[in-house]
């Protein structure tokens, strides 16, 4: 099992584009999230999924858009991208959300000029 | 949300030693986790401590939980060089808030 990926490892977007991160996992998780490092801030929830079809807001949601159209995966979109927005990002997965372990992402290093 | 703070923000040990690092947290929990990230990579699951636990054991990892203190401790034995990384309590609360959340981490340096 290659277990969660993320897709691109590292990208550098000028001010005002767009782009989207993938994640994907192979464990058949309910659970998806995404979390943004910073330094000196620890990790914070951006949003998370937990089923196909169903995404809510974490604690740091504004200027992120996601979608979980397939079990599998969990997309994270900007729409219009900004340089509070360089950090890098995880994508986690977990079976269930109370006491479920989760498991991460490589990490997609993304920086806005 | 439940957010757990880790202490110190910073351990520097020989390896060899042993290290401690703690977690504070605000509201009741199900149960609290730790996790470890090596630089720059992803999180890795350590270690989880249910509510009704005092103590749990994993190889040279000891968690403790004091629920009435709203605390834990994660002590790692016998340090190792390759035990250099950042570790991140995560309690995941009681009654609906089950999302983990993150702190800001101890970051561990085990030199040779």
């Amino acid at each position: 099992n290659a277990g969660v990926t993320q897709t691109p490892k590292f990208r550098v977007l000028k001010t005002g584009q767009s782009m989207t991160l993938l994640c994907a996992q192979d464990m058949n998780h309910e659970y998806m999230y995404w979390y943004r490092q910073d330094p000196g801030m620890g990790l914070r929830l951006i949003h998370y999924s937990v089923g196909e079809g169903t995404t809510a807001k974490g604690e740091v949601p504004d200027g992120y858009n996601v979608s979980r159209l397939k079990k599998q995966n969990f997309l994270l979109g900007l729409e219009s991208a900004a340089p509070s927005q360089t950090s890098v990002y995880f994508c986690a997965s977990s079976m269930i959300g109370q006491s479920g372990e989760q498991y991460f992402g490589p990490g997609t290093r993304l920086t806005v000029t | 949300s439940q957010q757990g703070e880790e202490d110190p923000q910073a351990l520097s040990i020989q390896e060899g030693e042993n290290a401690t690092m703690n977690c504070s947290y605000k509201t009741s929990i199900n149960n609290l986790q730790w996790y470890r990230q090596n630089s720059g990579r992803g999180l890795v699951h350590l270690i989880l401590i249910r509510s009704n636990e005092r103590e749990k054991h994993s190889g040279r990892l000891r968690v403790t939980l004091d629920t009435s203190k709203k605390s834990s401790s994660l002590l790692i034995t016998a340090s190792r060089a390759a035990d250099t990384a950042s570790y991140f309590c995560a309690p995941t609360g009681a009654g609906g808030s089950y999302i983990p959340t993150f702190g800001r981490g101890t970051s561990l340096i085990v030199h040779p």
